[in-house]
């Protein structure tokens, strides 16, 4: 049971990047899926979440209008996806299932970093 | 400036105990519950307790959780040096309408 984020890397300011939440053994489509991102050696940031049906989509305010996040419950899969990227959205993006409930899963991250 | 306030560190020897305070107001703290999660050196965070006092199954029950008011409280009993690790706080608030994490603990086992 594990959740796998991808489709980080380097992108330069103004660009765009797609991130992929996908969940192996277990249906990610009864959860919430929250992103949160962590600038490294600095503290986690709550980016934003989706609920199990994709209806109900919440962002913090550094992102929203740029960021869209979404889901395909065909591929167990949630996306953020992150247009005209800024030098501060350079962290490690974690996804999360069911963020503050019991089952509570974290993937292990993929690093974003907006450079030119 | 965090909306959830919490210390930048907190110690205590092999087998004491520690708390971790995290401080917020009405939006978040007062009228949400909060959960807590340990985040060990280069790894992922983990999930330490939800609904205020809730323990996932799993957790050691050296952790524990409590809230009055505006405040919430992370106790670790028995302190480990397996516990060394960074401990955040998270609370939605309602006038933002978005989640909010506090900005971590350092916990040293001297």
């Amino acid at each position: 049971v594990q959740l796998v984020e991808s489709g980080g890397g380097l992108v330069q300011p103004g660009g765009s990047l797609r991130l992929s939440c996908t969940a192996s053994l277990f249906n990610l489509n009864n959860y919430w899926v929250t992103w949160v991102r962590q600038v490294p050696g600095m503290g986690l940031q709550w980016v934003a979440n989706i609920n199990q049906d994709g209806s109900k989509k919440y962002y913090v305010d550094s992102v929203r209008g740029r960021f869209t996040i979404s889901r395909d419950n065909t591929q167990n899969s949630v996306f953020l996806q992150m247009n005209s990227l800024r030098a501060e959205d350079t962290a490690l993006y974690y996804c999360s299932s069911a963020i503050a409930a019991a089952d509570s899963l974290w993937g292990q991250g993929t690093l974003v970093t907006v450079a030119s | 400036q965090s909306v959830l306030t919490q210390p930048p560190s907190a110690s205590g020897t092999p087998g004491q105990r520690v708390t971790v305070s995290c401080f917020g107001s009405s939006p978040n703290i007062g009228k949400n519950p909060v959960s807590w999660y340990q985040q060990l050196p280069g790894m992922a965070p983990q999930l330490l307790i939800y609904n205020d006092d809730q323990r996932p199954s799993g957790v050691p029950d050296r952790f524990s959780g409590s809230k009055s008011g505006t405040s919430a409280s992370l106790a670790i009993s028995a302190l480990q040096s397996g516990d060394e690790a960074d401990y955040y706080c998270l609370a939605w608030d309602n006038s933002l309408d978005f989640c909010v994490f506090g900005p971590g603990t350092k916990v040293t086992v001297l």
